[in-house]
C-alpha cells in the first residue's frame, strides 16, 4: 500500500508570495494533520483535519489555512510569506476510528525555502 | 500546557553498546504517547505507542516503557544503522489529532 504522498518534495518562494502544499493521506485514512518543523525541533502542529472539517487548530497566525477534500486530501495554504515559514511541512494521516488508530503516518514533507 | 521534555540532545554510541533515552511529560490527560524514529530531511517514522503506565513495546533493538510522567526508549546493542534522531510525542485527551512533540535525541552509533 502507498503510504502518505506530499508534494511538490521541494520548494523556494520569495518573501509576500503565497504557497500551497498537498497531501495525499494512507488508502482509507480518513483524518490528516499538518506539522511545521525547523532545523533541530520537534513538528509544531499547525491543523488537524477530519472528514473534511478542521478538528485542530495550533499557534499559528492567521495566513495559514488548510482544507480537505471529499476524497480526504488535503491542501495547506500560507499566504504572505516571511522568511521565518522556512521549514519542512510534513502531513500525517490517521485512522481515527478506535484507540488502536490514533497513530499517525508522517509523508517525506515539503521542503519551503523563503527567500 | 502539555510538554514533552527529551533527553540527552545527543548521544555518541559504539556499536554494541547499550543505551537508552528519557522522554519527560506532562499532559491534563494522556490519550497515547508515540515514539517516531527520524533521518535527516525525511518525514518521520512511526516506531511504537504506548497508552498506559506500565506497557512495554518491542521491535528488534529497540524497547519503549511507560511510566506516568515518562517513557524510555531503550537500544539494545545498536548498529550504525540505529542512527538516527528520535522524537517523542504525548496526544492529550483534549485532543483527536495534535502530537505534542518533543526536540528529539540525535543518535550516532559509530562502528
Amino acid at each position: 500500500d502507498a503510504g502518505v504522498t506530499q508534494s511538490p518534495t521541494h520548494l523556494i518562494k520569495t518573501r509576500g508570495q503565497h504557497v500551497t502544499l498537498r497531501c495525499s493521506p494512507i488508502s482509507g485514512h480518513k483524518s490528516v494533520s499538518w506539522y511545521q518543523q525547523v532545523l533541530g525541533q520537534g513538528p509544531q502542529f499547525i491543523f488537524q483535519y477530519y472528514e473534511k472539517e478542521e478538528r485542530g487548530r495550533g499557534n499559528f497566525p492567521d495566513r495559514f489555512s488548510a482544507r480537505q477534500f471529499p476524497n480526504y486530501s488535503s491542501e495547506l495554504n500560507v499566504n504572505a510569506l516571511l522568511l521565518g515559514d522556512s521549514a519542512l511541512y510534513l502531513c500525517a494521516s490517521s485512522h481515527l476510528v478506535s484507540q488502536a488508530s490514533y497513530e499517525q503516518y508522517f509523508g517525506p514533507g515539503t521542503r519551503l525555502t523563503v527567500t | 500546557e502539555d510538554q514533552v521534555t527529551q533527553s540527552p540532545e545527543a548521544l555518541r554510541l559504539q556499536e554494541g553498546e547499550s543505551s537508552s533515552l528519557n522522554c519527560s511529560y506532562t499532559v491534563s490527560g494522556l490519550r497515547g504517547l508515540f515514539w517516531y524514529r527520524q533521518d535527516p530531511g525525511k518525514g518521520p517514522e512511526f516506531l511504537f505507542t504506548l497508552y498506559s503506565a506500565g506497557e512495554e513495546k518491542e521491535k528488534e533493538r529497540l524497547k519503549a516503557t511507560l511510566t506516568k510522567k515518562e517513557s524510555f526508549l531503550h537500544i539494545t546493542a545498536p548498529k550504525p544503522e540505529d542512527s538516527a534522531t528520535y522524537l517523542c510525542a504525548v496526544l492529550s485527551t483534549d485532543s483527536w489529532g495534535k502530537l505534542q512533540f518533543g526536540a528529539g535525541t540525535q543518535v550516532v552509533v559509530t562502528p
